[in-house]
């Protein structure tokens, strides 16, 4: 398909648990982000990828997540140890090379932790 | 660095009612500026966009123009319908290799 994908759609987790949430961002988007979106809450950065450079990290509420993307392609978000706040909506977005373009965003993964 | 402000919500209108969502923004130079929507149960969508001084951008009745003077990117609807009730981002990026930075989002709910 043309948009960002994101697997999986919904997750459950025990809390304690590991999960690795994917994104496939749009070929040839250089930019590739990731959020976290509370239930009626706005977006929460957590990390950004572009290009080449070293990722800005900035976002990360912890050491318990960690992303990584291979070349400009797929991104995996890891959380290590889930815990109950951070059950959420997780929305991964590409952005193509110009800063006049627009940023296309996945469906998210909503992620329970039990 | 870039930042962005938009007005607290939420905003309830009745339905035909003209809506402003107020956006302002800090960056130095020309960042592009955008309104990504969120309807309910949906993913984020770009809304409109403006890429210098004094461009308007406009989407299914909505509008925003950029003003470089007063760093502003208000959201304007003449009359807003019931579909339109959703939550409203205001976004800017200063470069290409800048990260996109996201307004608070204002919730809008039109009432018939």
């Amino acid at each position: 398909g043309a948009g960002v994908s994101q697997s999986p759609s919904n997750k459950v987790t025990e809390k304690g648990k590991d999960v690795e949430l994917r994104c496939d961002p749009i070929s040839g988007h250089t930019a590739l982000y990731w959020y976290r979106q509370r239930l009626g809450q706005g977006l929460e950065f957590l990390i950004y990828f572009q290009g080449n450079s070293a990722p800005d990290k900035s976002g990360l509420p912890s050491d318990r997540f960690s992303a990584e993307r291979t070349g400009e392609s797929v991104s995996t978000l890891t959380i290590q140890r889930t815990q109950q706040e951070d059950s959420a909506v997780y929305l991964c977005a590409s952005r193509g090379q110009l800063s006049y373009n627009e940023q296309f965003f996945g469906p998210g993964t909503r992620l329970t932790v039990l | 660095g870039n930042s962005v402000t938009q007005m607290e919500g939420p905003v309830t209108l009745s339905e035909e009612a003209f809506l402003t969502i107020n956006c302002t923004y800090t960056a130095t130079g020309y960042p592009s500026l955008f309104w990504y929507v969120q309807y309910p149960g949906e993913g984020l969508q770009l809304l409109l966009k403006a890429t210098k001084a004094d461009d308007k951008g406009s989407n299914k009745g909505f509008e925003a123009t950029y003003r470089k003077e007063t760093t502003s990117f208000h959201l304007e609807k003449g009359s807003v319908q019931v579909s339109d009730s959703a939550v409203y981002f205001c976004a800017t990026l200063k470069t290409s290799y800048d990260k996109v930075i996201f307004g608070p989002g204002t919730s809008l709910s039109v009432i018939p």
